[in-house]
C-alpha cells in the first residue's frame, strides 16, 4: 500500500533554513508527480508546491516562491523540500502527498497523503 | 490567484441527514474541481475529483454536480464518520488553491 512518511520538522528562528524529506514507498515513484501541501495550525489547507515525474517541472505558491525548492531522489524514492528564510507564517504541518498524474499540469487531484511534520518557526 | 469560497462555514446536521455543501470559484475552472474531508488529527482524504467522479473507495452517499464556478458536494444520508472538515480545491489555474473548509457537526 502507499505509503508517505515525512520528516525534518521541528523549531527553527526566523530567517533560518530547514529541509524536509518524504520517503515513499507502494508505489512507482518515478512515474508520478508529488506535492508539498501545508496546514497552519487550526486553519485550512494551503497548496505549497509540485515537482514532475522527472524533476524537471515546478510550481510554487507565491508565498514560498524564491525561498522554498522542492527535489525528488530517484535512488532512494524520496521527495524534499529546502525552506529558506523562513518566516513566523510558514508555520504548519507539511504534508508529502502524490498526484494522479506524471506532469504537472492538471496534477493537483491528490488521493495520497502523509501524517504530516510539524514545522515551527519562532524566536 | 482563484479565490475559493465555501458556504456554509459550519453545518449541523444529524445522523441520517443529507447535507449539502457549496464550493465558488472566482472565476470558472471548469470541471478540474476535487473535494477532501480532514478529521481531527488525521490528514485529508480525496472524495471527489472532476467535480463529480468518486475516488477510489468512496461510498455512493457521496456525490459531486457543477461546472465553471458554482460546485456542490452532497452526502445523501449522514453516517457518524462522515463528521469532519470538508475542503474543496480547484487546479485548473496555479497556483491550486483550496476553499477555507465547511465543518460538518451534530
Amino acid at each position: 500500500q502507499v505509503q508517505l512518511m515525512e520528516s525534518g520538522g521541528g523549531v527553527v528562528q526566523p530567517g533560518r533554513s530547514l529541509r524536509l524529506s518524504c520517503a515513499v514507498s507502494g508505489f512507482t515513484f518515478s512515474n508520478y508527480a508529488m506535492h508539498w501541501v501545508r496546514q497552519a495550525p487550526g486553519k485550512g489547507l494551503e497548496w505549497v508546491a509540485i515537482i514532475s515525474y522527472d524533476g524537471t517541472n515546478k510550481n510554487y505558491a507565491d508565498s514560498v516562491k524564491g525561498r522554498f525548492t522542492i527535489s525528488r531522489d530517484k535512488s532512494n524514492n524520496t521527495l524534499n523540500l529546502q525552506m529558506n528564510s523562513l518566516r513566523t507564517e510558514d508555520t504548519a504541518v507539511y504534508y508529502c502527498a502524490r498526484a494522479t498524474t506524471s506532469e504537472i499540469t492538471f496534477g493537483g487531484v491528490i488521493p495520497d497523503w502523509g501524517q504530516g511534520t510539524l514545522v515551527t518557526v519562532s524566536s | 490567484e482563484i479565490v475559493m469560497t465555501q458556504s456554509p462555514a459550519t453545518l449541523s446536521v444529524s445522523p441520517g441527514e443529507r447535507a449539502t455543501l457549496s464550493c465558488r470559484a472566482s472565476q470558472s475552472v471548469s470541471i478540474y474541481l476535487a473535494w477532501y474531508h480532514q478529521k481531527p488529527g488525521q490528514s485529508p482524504r480525496l472524495l471527489i475529483y472532476g467535480a463529480s467522479t468518486r475516488a477510489a473507495g468512496i461510498p455512493a452517499r457521496f456525490s459531486g454536480s457543477g461546472s465553471g464556478t458554482e460546485f456542490t458536494l452532497t452526502i445523501s444520508s449522514l453516517q457518524s464518520e462522515d463528521f469532519a472538515v470538508y475542503y474543496c480545491q480547484q487546479y485548473n489555474y496555479w497556483p491550486f488553491t483550496f476553499g477555507p473548509g465547511t465543518k460538518v457537526d451534530i
